[in-house]
């Protein structure tokens, strides 16, 4: 069965920093999309940036962008220039895609603080 | 673009009622809408997926007649929780899975349950 891991319940950051939250997942399929959704305190599920598994580039969304390593099975979100507003939840999450049942598998979340 | 929205976005009700949440895809089509519940500082837990004009698909554990799921158009689906007693009281979230872009879902705002 796939299984997404967020090995960090909690994580801080300064204000205007970089901060680099972890993901890892567990897959036997070679075609597949990856999902970053923020959830900010209004308990909304935001989209922050999405990454196709045969797409070889790492996706970018302004300040965030990931490392996308299929070898390795990891898929990081790096933000950059953190601001108070990216304070939030936020969830990896994975798709198997085309053939696939579509349902998301979530990893439990990583609680990110952003210190003005 | 992607707009989903739910209703109501909080409810209280008496043990023992029936209650309905509507899930509505604002802009775009929507062939399949799923239904998670999360708990306080956890993720999102899958409960069922819906499909235009057939019945729904419910994951393992959750109770398919007390947890009505209508999929009656591309833009709406409906979640009653029948006969709801207080263990009910959660966070029931939609998604939306759009007709062109079929591998990403969009989210709804949420509606907070509190059985009495």
């Amino acid at each position: 069965a796939q299984t997404v891991t967020q090995s960090q319940p909690e994580m801080s950051v300064q204000e205007a920093e970089t901060v680099t939250l972890s993901c890892t997942y567990d897959t036997s399929e070679s075609d597949y999309y990856l999902f970053w959704y923020k959830q900010p305190p209004s308990r909304q599920m935001i989209l922050v940036i999405r990454q196709e598994a045969y797409k070889q580039q790492n996706a970018t969304e302004n300040r965030f962008s990931v490392n996308f390593q299929k070898a390795a099975k990891s898929f990081s979100l790096k933000i950059s220039d953190s601001q108070l507003g990216d304070a939030a939840m936020y969830f990896c999450a994975y798709n198997p895609g085309q053939g696939g049942s579509e349902k998301l598998v979530f990893g439990k979340g990583t609680k990110l603080t952003v210190n003005p | 673009g992607a707009v989903v929205s739910q209703h109501p976005s909080w409810v209280i009700c008496k043990s023992g009622t029936s209650v309905k949440i509507e899930c509505r895809s604002l802009d775009f089509q929507a062939t399949t809408m799923f239904w998670y519940r999360q708990f306080p500082k956890q993720s999102l837990m899958l409960m069922a997926t819906s499909n235009e004009g057939s019945k729904a698909t419910y994951e393992q554990g959750v109770e398919k007649d007390k947890f009505l799921i209508n999929h009656a158009s591309l833009t709406l689906s409906t979640l009653t929780v029948t006969s709801a007693h207080p263990e009910d009281s959660s966070f029931y979230i939609c998604s939306a899975l759009g007709l062109a872009v079929t591998d990403t879902q969009y989210f709804g705002p949420g509606t907070r349950l509190t059985v009495l």
